[in-house]
């Protein structure tokens, strides 16, 4: 099993709708979770963090399902500038190692 | 700029040659990530350094596969004998240590023909 697995997509979206992805992790010692987004030929860069009570930022929320091993976002009122791929990221050891693993990616394509 | 920093931004090369990036953190950051994406993957952990120090490398980093932290500023990632399967987008990241911490470079994009 992979250490992070996501949905490839791509998902295409109206632009107003509200989108949700999933992500699953294999190892249930991870410490800290995030969500990347990368735009075509960026590097990736950092959307949010994902708490174990759940947070939120504007129209993005993201939780934490630590007995199901998995976090999801969610994009309300979905803007064209949203278009991007968007990776789901561990790491295992909190602070003592801050390596952090990637998932594949989702790509999310927000039609006009 | 006070970001990570890579060089060069874009790389082709013929199967075989030898080729080198590199990469200059932000200075305060004591750890320095590589990592390689290619089209449709996410980015893969390749090595990483704690100043100096080469703490982990992973099992996708062949014997072809060299990286270097001198003094525990800038780092250098050299592939030998390049293949066509080394064409990726090679990424450096540094970090100070906290979790999350990370900051890219704008990637070093090699093809190798």
């Amino acid at each position: 099993r992979k250490e992070v697995e996501q949905d490839p997509g791509p998902f295409n979206v109206p632009e107003g709708a509200t989108v949700a992805f999933n992500c699953t992790y294999s190892n249930s010692a991870s410490q800290s979770f995030f969500w990347y987004r990368q735009d075509c030929r960026k590097e990736p860069k950092l959307l949010m963090s994902v708490y174990s009570s759940g947070n939120e930022d504007g129209r993005f929320t993201a939780q934490l399902n630590r007995a199901s091993q998995y976090i999801s976002l969610l994009i309300r009122d979905s803007k064209l500038s949203d278009s991007a791929t968007y990776l789901c990221v561990v790491n295992m050891y909190g602070n003592r190692d801050d390596k952090i693993i990637f998932g594949k990616g989702t790509r999310l394509h927000i039609l006009p | 700029d006070t970001g990570v920093s890579q060089d060069p931004r874009h790389k082709i090369t013929k199967r075989g040659q030898n080729v080198t990036f590199r990469c200059d953190p932000i200075s305060e950051h004591n750890r320095l990530y590589w990592y390689r994406q290619t089209l449709g993957q996410g980015p893969e952990f390749l090595t990483y350094f704690q100043n100096e120090a080469q703490l982990e490398k992973s099992r996708l980093l062949s014997d072809r596969f060299s990286a270097e932290r001198p003094k525990g500023s800038f780092s250098t990632l050299e592939i030998q004998r390049t293949e066509q399967g080394d064409s990726a987008m090679y990424l450096c990241a540094s970090s100070p240590g906290t979790v999350p911490g990370y900051t890219f470079g704008s990637g070093t994009r090699l093809t190798v023909v």
